[in-house]
Parts: C-alpha cells; structure tokens; sequence
C-alpha cells in the first residue's frame, strides 16, 4: 500500500544553518505530494506542493522536488530563522478513494537562535 | 484563501457525556471533509472521510458508534464524541476539500480533555 517514511527528529538547528528534512514514498502511479507545517499550538498548514515529478515546490524560503527515480520529495531551506520552529509532516495523494492524504510521522525542528 | 472555522478549539468534559465539534468552511463548498484525530508528538490517524450527504466512511479501528459523523450540508461537518472516556482525550482536526480542487484546508483543531 501507499506510505510515506520522514527522517526522524527532533532535529536542533542555530539559526541560519541549512535545513534538511528527508521524506521518501511508496506508491503506485503518480500521487501529489505535499508538506505542511504545524506551529506549536497551531493547526496544520500546507506549506508546499508538487503534483508530477520533477516539479519544485516552494514557499517561505522552503523547496521540495517531486524526484520519482528516487521516490523522495526531501524539505530543504538555505537559511533557517527561529520562526521556522515546528513540526513538519510530509503527506501523499492519490487520485480516487476520495484523494484522502497519507502522512509520515512528523519531524520536529527547534532552530535555536 | 480556503479557510475552515473549527470550533470549539478547547473543551473539557467529564467522563460520560457527549462533546460536538464542527467545522465550516466560509468560502468554499466542502465536499469531502476528513476527520483526524492526533496524539502528542504523533502523525495524523484519519478517523473518517464523508461526502456531503452520504454516509461517513470510517477507517479500520474507528467505532462509528462512538465517533458519529455528520455533513448534511457543503459548508458543515460534525464530529460528536458520544460517552466520552479519558482515553477519547486527543487532539481532533478536520479538513476540507472542495471537488475538482486540489488542497486540503484544515481547520485549527479541537483539544479534547475527559476528565
């Protein structure tokens, strides 16, 4: 079946250091892909999308690129500020079955300043 | 943007009774809402998934009894804990999606505290 696999945290940063965030899939055809942020306290927000391979998606400094030859759509950001603290959820999409989402676990950043 | 009022955001409840939580979305139809339920520090279970007028289809492990679903109309979804126990405490999230569209709008979340 379809899953989704995130590096697991919580992962500390100083501010301004380069951020990665693994994310790696599982799934038949061509599903979106997607990562949303969660603030403490917070609800979820998408953060980004890609919808067919190759694409970037990008937003508030943040990029991921859809690469199916290897099945990964990783979170990056150049230069991280301690507003980017949060936990960090990378979800797939398929169509049909009503397009419901599949989430890795999370992964929680605390950029120190 | 798409924006989804989930209310309440807090409620406490003693051990027994029933709790609602619903979901709006303000400017767009809501033709699949899904239902979450999160644990601390854990990833999102998907509790439900309902079409506006249909029944809600539960995942496996989910008691319909006990988590009733309603979403009678495109702009509302409801969720009713029912006999709620101190295991039921969770935090509860609902999402949104409008057919033909392709995001997911959350709203901001229910905590949920049986005491």
């Amino acid at each position: 079946g379809n899953s989704v696999t995130q590096m697991e945290g919580p992962v500390t940063l100083s501010e301004e250091a380069f951020l990665t965030i693994n994310c790696t899939y599982t799934a038949t055809g061509y599903p979106s892909l997607f990562w949303y942020v969660q603030y403490p306290g917070e609800g979820l927000q998408l953060l980004l999308k890609a919808t067919k391979a190759d694409d970037k998606g990008s937003n508030k400094g943040f990029e991921a690129t859809y690469r199916k030859e290897t099945t990964s759509f990783h979170l990056e950001k150049g230069s991280v500020q301690v507003s980017d603290s949060a936990v960090y959820f990378c979800a797939l999409s398929q169509a049909g079955n009503n397009r419901k989402l599949i989430w890795g676990l999370g992964t929680s950043l605390a950029v120190n300043p | 943007g798409a924006v989804v009022s989930q209310h309440p955001s807090r409620v406490i409840c003693k051990s027994g009774t029933s709790v609602k939580i619903e979901c709006r979305s303000l400017d767009f139809q809501a033709t699949t809402m899904f239902w979450y339920r999160q644990f601390p520090k854990q990833s999102l279970m998907l509790m439900a998934t309902s079409n506006e007028g249909s029944k809600a289809t539960y995942e496996q492990g989910v008691e319909k009894d006990k988590f009733l679903i309603n979403h009678a109309s495109l702009t509302l979804s409801t969720l009713t804990v029912t006999s709620a126990h101190p295991e039921d405490s969770s935090f509860y999230i609902c999402s949104a999606r409008e057919a033909g569209a392709g995001g997911y709008t959350f709203g901001s979340g229910t905590r949920l505290t049986v005491v």
